[in-house]
Protein backbone atom coordinates (compact mmCIF):
# COMPACT_ATOMS: atom_id res chain seq x y z
CA UNK A 1 0.00 0.00 0.00
CA UNK A 2 1.54 3.17 -0.98
CA UNK A 3 2.24 6.04 1.97
CA UNK A 4 2.90 9.33 1.36
CA UNK A 5 4.60 11.50 4.30
CA UNK A 6 5.99 14.71 4.89
CA UNK A 7 7.92 16.13 7.03
CA UNK A 8 8.23 18.85 8.41
CA UNK A 9 4.43 19.25 9.28
CA UNK A 10 4.94 23.22 10.35
CA UNK A 11 7.85 25.43 9.52
CA UNK A 12 8.45 28.82 9.98
CA UNK A 13 11.32 30.85 8.77
CA UNK A 14 11.83 34.60 8.37
CA UNK A 15 11.86 36.66 4.94
CA UNK A 16 13.91 35.83 2.48
CA UNK A 17 15.31 32.26 3.82
CA UNK A 18 15.74 29.28 1.83
CA UNK A 19 13.88 26.22 2.23
CA UNK A 20 13.52 22.93 1.85
CA UNK A 21 10.24 20.56 2.39
CA UNK A 22 10.33 17.18 2.22
CA UNK A 23 8.11 14.46 1.28
CA UNK A 24 8.69 10.93 1.03
CA UNK A 25 6.94 7.85 -1.02
CA UNK A 26 6.95 4.08 0.24
CA UNK A 27 6.29 2.39 -3.06
CA UNK A 28 8.56 3.13 -5.85
CA UNK A 29 6.09 2.72 -9.04
CA UNK A 30 4.98 5.52 -9.44
CA UNK A 31 3.72 7.73 -12.59
CA UNK A 32 4.57 10.94 -11.45
CA UNK A 33 4.42 13.48 -8.34
CA UNK A 34 3.05 16.49 -8.34
CA UNK A 35 3.09 19.40 -5.15
CA UNK A 36 0.44 21.66 -4.42
CA UNK A 37 0.12 24.95 -2.88
CA UNK A 38 -3.34 25.60 -0.26
CA UNK A 39 -4.23 28.25 1.03
CA UNK A 40 -6.58 28.25 3.87
CA UNK A 41 -10.21 28.30 2.66
CA UNK A 42 -9.23 26.78 -1.13
CA UNK A 43 -8.97 24.42 -3.33
CA UNK A 44 -5.29 23.35 -4.61
CA UNK A 45 -3.53 24.76 -7.08
CA UNK A 46 -1.11 22.65 -8.73
CA UNK A 47 2.88 23.68 -8.88
CA UNK A 48 5.08 21.35 -10.24
CA UNK A 49 4.54 18.08 -11.67
CA UNK A 50 7.30 15.72 -11.94
CA UNK A 51 7.37 12.57 -14.56
CA UNK A 52 8.64 9.62 -12.82
CA UNK A 53 11.60 9.73 -15.56
CA UNK A 54 12.41 13.10 -14.83
CA UNK A 55 14.59 14.54 -11.54
CA UNK A 56 13.54 17.62 -11.19
CA UNK A 57 11.63 20.64 -12.61
CA UNK A 58 11.64 24.47 -11.67
CA UNK A 59 8.92 26.70 -11.81
CA UNK A 60 10.55 30.59 -11.14
CA UNK A 61 11.68 30.06 -7.17
CA UNK A 62 10.47 26.73 -6.65
CA UNK A 63 12.32 23.74 -8.28
CA UNK A 64 11.72 19.95 -7.54
CA UNK A 65 13.66 17.10 -7.14
CA UNK A 66 12.51 13.07 -7.20
CA UNK A 67 14.40 10.31 -6.57
CA UNK A 68 12.21 7.56 -7.25
CA UNK A 69 14.79 4.55 -6.15
CA UNK A 70 15.15 6.34 -2.60
CA UNK A 71 11.13 7.00 -2.67
CA UNK A 72 12.08 11.08 -1.85
CA UNK A 73 10.89 13.90 -3.50
CA UNK A 74 12.05 17.73 -1.85
CA UNK A 75 10.32 21.17 -2.72
CA UNK A 76 12.94 23.93 -2.70
CA UNK A 77 11.70 27.09 -2.26
CA UNK A 78 14.21 30.01 -2.74
CA UNK A 79 13.99 33.63 -1.38
CA UNK A 80 11.06 33.25 0.72
CA UNK A 81 8.54 35.98 0.95
CA UNK A 82 5.45 35.81 3.31
CA UNK A 83 3.11 35.51 0.10
CA UNK A 84 4.85 31.96 0.22
CA UNK A 85 2.29 30.89 3.54
CA UNK A 86 0.59 28.21 2.81
CA UNK A 87 -0.01 24.48 3.05
CA UNK A 88 2.32 22.57 0.43
CA UNK A 89 0.75 19.07 -0.35
CA UNK A 90 3.03 16.18 -2.19
CA UNK A 91 1.06 13.81 -3.96
CA UNK A 92 2.10 10.41 -6.09
CA UNK A 93 0.10 9.30 -8.92
CA UNK A 94 -0.02 5.31 -8.03
CA UNK A 95 -1.17 2.19 -10.38
CA UNK A 96 -2.10 3.09 -13.72
CA UNK A 97 -2.31 6.23 -15.17
CA UNK A 98 -5.62 5.04 -17.22
CA UNK A 99 -6.98 5.20 -13.31
CA UNK A 100 -4.78 8.21 -12.05
CA UNK A 101 -5.46 7.86 -8.28
CA UNK A 102 -3.24 10.38 -6.19
CA UNK A 103 -1.85 9.35 -3.03
CA UNK A 104 -1.60 12.63 -0.75
CA UNK A 105 0.49 13.44 2.14
CA UNK A 106 -0.55 15.50 5.29
CA UNK A 107 1.14 18.73 4.22
CA UNK A 108 3.78 21.07 5.14
CA UNK A 109 2.11 24.47 6.69
CA UNK A 110 4.74 27.17 6.19
CA UNK A 111 4.82 30.48 7.64
CA UNK A 112 7.21 32.98 6.51
CA UNK A 113 7.54 35.98 8.94
CA UNK A 114 8.41 39.35 7.47
CA UNK B 1 -8.18 27.13 -21.28
CA UNK B 2 -9.71 24.44 -19.05
CA UNK B 3 -11.98 25.55 -15.76
CA UNK B 4 -13.83 23.80 -13.12
CA UNK B 5 -16.30 24.97 -10.65
CA UNK B 6 -17.76 23.71 -7.93
CA UNK B 7 -21.44 24.26 -6.38
CA UNK B 8 -22.30 25.80 -3.94
CA UNK B 9 -19.17 27.02 -2.16
CA UNK B 10 -20.74 26.41 1.19
CA UNK B 11 -23.33 24.37 2.90
CA UNK B 12 -25.03 23.94 6.08
CA UNK B 13 -27.43 21.17 6.51
CA UNK B 14 -28.84 19.39 9.42
CA UNK B 15 -28.15 15.40 10.34
CA UNK B 16 -30.40 13.47 8.12
CA UNK B 17 -30.72 15.68 5.13
CA UNK B 18 -29.65 14.88 1.94
CA UNK B 19 -27.00 16.73 -0.06
CA UNK B 20 -25.93 17.35 -3.40
CA UNK B 21 -22.80 18.58 -4.70
CA UNK B 22 -21.56 19.96 -8.43
CA UNK B 23 -18.68 19.98 -10.12
CA UNK B 24 -18.20 21.30 -13.47
CA UNK B 25 -15.33 21.47 -15.69
CA UNK B 26 -15.35 22.95 -18.96
CA UNK B 27 -12.60 23.35 -21.71
CA UNK B 28 -11.95 19.63 -22.15
CA UNK B 29 -13.34 16.45 -23.11
CA UNK B 30 -13.94 13.20 -21.80
CA UNK B 31 -11.92 13.76 -18.59
CA UNK B 32 -11.11 11.86 -15.55
CA UNK B 33 -13.24 13.27 -12.86
CA UNK B 34 -12.68 13.29 -8.75
CA UNK B 35 -13.82 13.59 -5.31
CA UNK B 36 -12.15 14.24 -2.36
CA UNK B 37 -12.91 14.91 0.94
CA UNK B 38 -10.11 16.92 3.39
CA UNK B 39 -11.70 16.84 7.13
CA UNK B 40 -10.18 18.99 9.69
CA UNK B 41 -6.41 18.19 10.84
CA UNK B 42 -6.64 14.88 8.23
CA UNK B 43 -5.14 14.85 4.76
CA UNK B 44 -7.21 14.37 1.44
CA UNK B 45 -9.09 11.25 0.86
CA UNK B 46 -10.38 10.10 -2.46
CA UNK B 47 -13.74 9.08 -2.45
CA UNK B 48 -14.96 8.36 -5.89
CA UNK B 49 -13.46 8.44 -9.57
CA UNK B 50 -14.64 8.47 -12.97
CA UNK B 51 -13.39 8.21 -16.31
CA UNK B 52 -16.48 8.14 -18.21
CA UNK B 53 -20.30 8.53 -17.96
CA UNK B 54 -22.18 6.68 -15.35
CA UNK B 55 -18.80 4.74 -14.91
CA UNK B 56 -18.19 5.72 -10.78
CA UNK B 57 -15.80 3.99 -8.58
CA UNK B 58 -16.10 4.09 -5.29
CA UNK B 59 -12.99 4.63 -2.76
CA UNK B 60 -14.04 4.23 0.54
CA UNK B 61 -17.34 2.68 2.03
CA UNK B 62 -19.37 5.29 3.39
CA UNK B 63 -22.65 7.19 3.06
CA UNK B 64 -22.41 8.97 0.22
CA UNK B 65 -22.72 8.22 -3.53
CA UNK B 66 -21.67 9.74 -6.58
CA UNK B 67 -22.87 9.83 -9.95
CA UNK B 68 -21.98 11.72 -14.04
CA UNK B 69 -24.76 12.12 -15.78
CA UNK B 70 -22.92 13.88 -18.26
CA UNK B 71 -19.49 14.02 -19.88
CA UNK B 72 -18.50 17.23 -17.83
CA UNK B 73 -20.30 17.01 -14.82
CA UNK B 74 -20.38 15.00 -11.28
CA UNK B 75 -22.13 15.13 -8.73
CA UNK B 76 -21.59 13.88 -5.15
CA UNK B 77 -25.09 12.75 -2.86
CA UNK B 78 -26.51 11.80 0.39
CA UNK B 79 -29.30 10.43 1.03
CA UNK B 80 -29.35 10.88 4.69
CA UNK B 81 -25.83 13.62 5.97
CA UNK B 82 -24.05 12.22 9.30
CA UNK B 83 -21.89 14.64 11.32
CA UNK B 84 -18.88 12.84 10.10
CA UNK B 85 -19.90 14.06 6.96
CA UNK B 86 -18.54 17.15 7.70
CA UNK B 87 -15.53 18.65 5.58
CA UNK B 88 -14.22 20.16 2.80
CA UNK B 89 -15.05 18.31 -0.97
CA UNK B 90 -12.80 19.10 -3.79
CA UNK B 91 -13.39 18.05 -7.24
CA UNK B 92 -10.19 17.45 -9.27
CA UNK B 93 -9.70 16.69 -13.04
CA UNK B 94 -7.02 15.10 -14.54
CA UNK B 95 -5.25 16.52 -17.88
CA UNK B 96 -4.76 13.01 -19.69
CA UNK B 97 -1.98 12.57 -22.34
CA UNK B 98 1.33 11.99 -21.12
CA UNK B 99 1.23 14.39 -18.04
CA UNK B 100 -1.47 12.71 -15.98
CA UNK B 101 -2.08 16.52 -14.34
CA UNK B 102 -4.53 16.68 -11.67
CA UNK B 103 -6.36 20.49 -11.38
CA UNK B 104 -8.70 21.16 -8.49
CA UNK B 105 -11.98 23.31 -7.62
CA UNK B 106 -12.03 25.71 -5.42
CA UNK B 107 -14.61 23.16 -2.91
CA UNK B 108 -17.12 23.23 -1.20
CA UNK B 109 -17.20 23.75 2.42
CA UNK B 110 -19.86 21.19 4.42
CA UNK B 111 -20.97 21.39 7.85
CA UNK B 112 -23.16 19.28 9.33
CA UNK B 113 -25.15 20.10 12.02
Amino acid sequence: KQEVTQIPAALSVPEGENLVLNCSFTDSAIYNLQWFRQDPGKGLTSLLLIQSSQREQTSGRLNASLDKSSGRSTLYIAASQPGDSATYLCAVLHGSSNTGKLIFGQGTTLQVKP
Amino acid sequence: SQTIHQWPATLVQPVGSPLSLECTVEGTSNPNLYWYRQAAGRGLQLLFYSIGIDQISSEVPQNLSASRPQDRQFILSSKKLLLSDSGFYLCAWISGGFNNEQFFGPGTRLTVL
